[in-house]
């Protein structure tokens, strides 16, 4: 099984502001294979990046994602309030998925 | 318009069995793959069960945690995924949420389409 840790744990910003999520896998995998979501609280899972930087359809161009072999990253420019949230990266490899534990960001 | 509608949660007690049941509705249901994938209030995510577009021909696969308990199936002609739970566990207690994965042939990996979720109580 791949862990992913996620880093920060929380993040704190104010609107207008660039936030870096950090998603370190402890074995090299597929950037095919790494996704993220956002979660608003009291609502599903949303599809944010798939193939580590494809945006899903309808996500806005503030939200972007890099990496590959054991380190990803999403980032999201211009901070909006409705952009508060908690946000997972996913890998699915050897026929399991996993998630990391998520960062929470939170706009001041 | 694209959607999964989880049923079957409730209050149940340890050991006993329960069914959960999702209904796919707006997309060619047959030719994705689907998965289970549950939380805890509050916790993060954990990925519970797939199953291929094909419903087993090729493999289901479980998370650990709940391998031998529970067993994923689906019914292409009415567009249903289920999820048999039994020996349930208080720490089974969660959210279930029914996804949609990857199309046939499609190489990414992911979940883009979810239900709202179903909650599950064990309980004694």
């Amino acid at each position: 099984e791949i862990v992913l840790t996620q880093s920060p744990g929380t993040l704190s910003l104010s609107p207008g502001e660039r936030a870096t999520l950090s998603c370190r896998a402890r074995q090299s995998l597929s950037s095919t294979y790494l996704a993220w979501y956002q979660q608003k609280p009291g609502q599903a899972p949303r599809l944010l990046i798939f193939g580590a930087s494809n945006r899903a359809t309808g996500i806005p161009d503030r939200f972007s994602g890099s990496g590959s072999g054991t380190d990803f990253t999403l980032t999201i420019t211009r901070l909006e309030p409705e952009d508060s949230a908690v946000y997972y990266c996913q890998q699915y490899g050897s026929s399991l998925l996993t998630f990391g534990g998520g960062t929470k960001v939170e706009i001041k | 318009q694209m959607q999964l509608v989880e049923s079957g949660g409730g209050v149940v007690q340890p050991g006993r069995s329960l069914r959960l049941s999702c209904a796919a509705s707006g997309f060619t249901f047959r030719t994705y793959a689907m998965h289970w994938v549950r939380q805890v209030p509050g916790r993060g995510l954990e990925w519970v069960a797939f199953i291929p577009y094909d419903g087993g021909y090729t493999n289901k696969y479980y998370a650990d945690s709940v391998k031998g308990r529970f067993t994923i199936s689906r019914d292409n002609s009415k567009s249903t995924v289920d999820l048999q739970m039994d020996g349930l566990r208080v720490e089974d207690t969660a959210i279930y949420y029914c996804a949609r994965g990857q199309r046939i042939s499609e190489a990414f990996r992911k979940l883009d389409v979810w239900g709202k979720g179903t909650t599950v109580s064990v309980s004694s």
